[in-house]
């Protein structure tokens, strides 16, 4: 069984930059894969932040930003602010139509 | 603008049966695979389920393989997921989502399974 992993948590500073991570329990992550990121806040439907590895989302601001990193995939936020701080979670296409979630990350901005 | 609105959840027993629908608009409905996520109480997303524009090909997670089944009407502009032989780890909010890269959510439908 495939298994998506992402940090359970990470702080930043206000103003500071942060890299989430979303990997594979076997293997590497690549662009096949197709990395996504939503953002959530509690009560609150999932956004979507990037996908494809690293198109924007409509109307998502430019200091978020996807890629690869190594063998896994990043989610990379500059200038982090207030408003930042909630869970994201990665998916991975891993085959036969099926996608995988990680965990998730709660991201404390402090 | 796309809008996905979920309906059709509510309390059911163990083992009993329920369908979700999720309507469509803003966008060109039967140009777009769809799909189902869950999120159990204070859990995290789990992908369940999608269809392809056409239908003509679905894919499921394991946790729910043989017991539901999604489709759409792509003259009604909606998605559904037939769900049988409900457990109590079936509960959940459900999601639609609008493509294969949930570029567009839905705010969801809660599905309790409880006697």
């Amino acid at each position: 069984q495939t298994v998506v992993t992402q940090e359970p948590s990470f702080s930043v500073s206000p103003g500071g930059t942060v890299t989430l991570t979303c990997g594979l329990s076997s293997g590497s992550v690549s662009t096949s894969h197709y990395p996504s990121w939503y953002q959530q806040t509690p009560g609150q439907a999932p956004r979507t932040l990037i996908y494809s590895t690293n198109t924007r989302s409509s109307g998502v601001p430019d200091r978020f930003s996807g890629s690869i990193l190594g063998n896994k995939a990043a989610l990379t936020i500059t200038g982090a602010q207030a408003d930042d701080e909630c869970d994201y979670y990665c998916v991975l296409k891993v085959g036969s139509g099926i996608s995988v979630f990680g965990g998730g990350t709660k991201v404390t901005v402090l | 603008e796309v809008q996905l609105l979920e309906s059709g959840g509510g309390l059911v027993q163990p083992g009993g049966s329920l369908r979700l629908s999720c309507a469509a608009s803003g966008f060109t409905f039967s140009s777009d695979a769809m799909t189902w996520v869950r999120q159990a109480p204070g859990k995290g997303l789990e992908w369940v389920s999608i269809i392809s524009n056409n239908g003509g090909a679905t894919s499921y997670a394991d946790s729910v393989k043989g017991r539901f089944t999604i489709s759409r009407d792509n003259a009604k502009n909606t998605l559904y997921l037939q769900m049988n032989s409900l457990r109590a780890e079936d509960t959940a909010i459900y999601y639609c989502a609008k493509g294969r890269v949930l570029n567009y959510w839905g705010q969801g439908t809660l599905v309790t399974v409880s006697s």
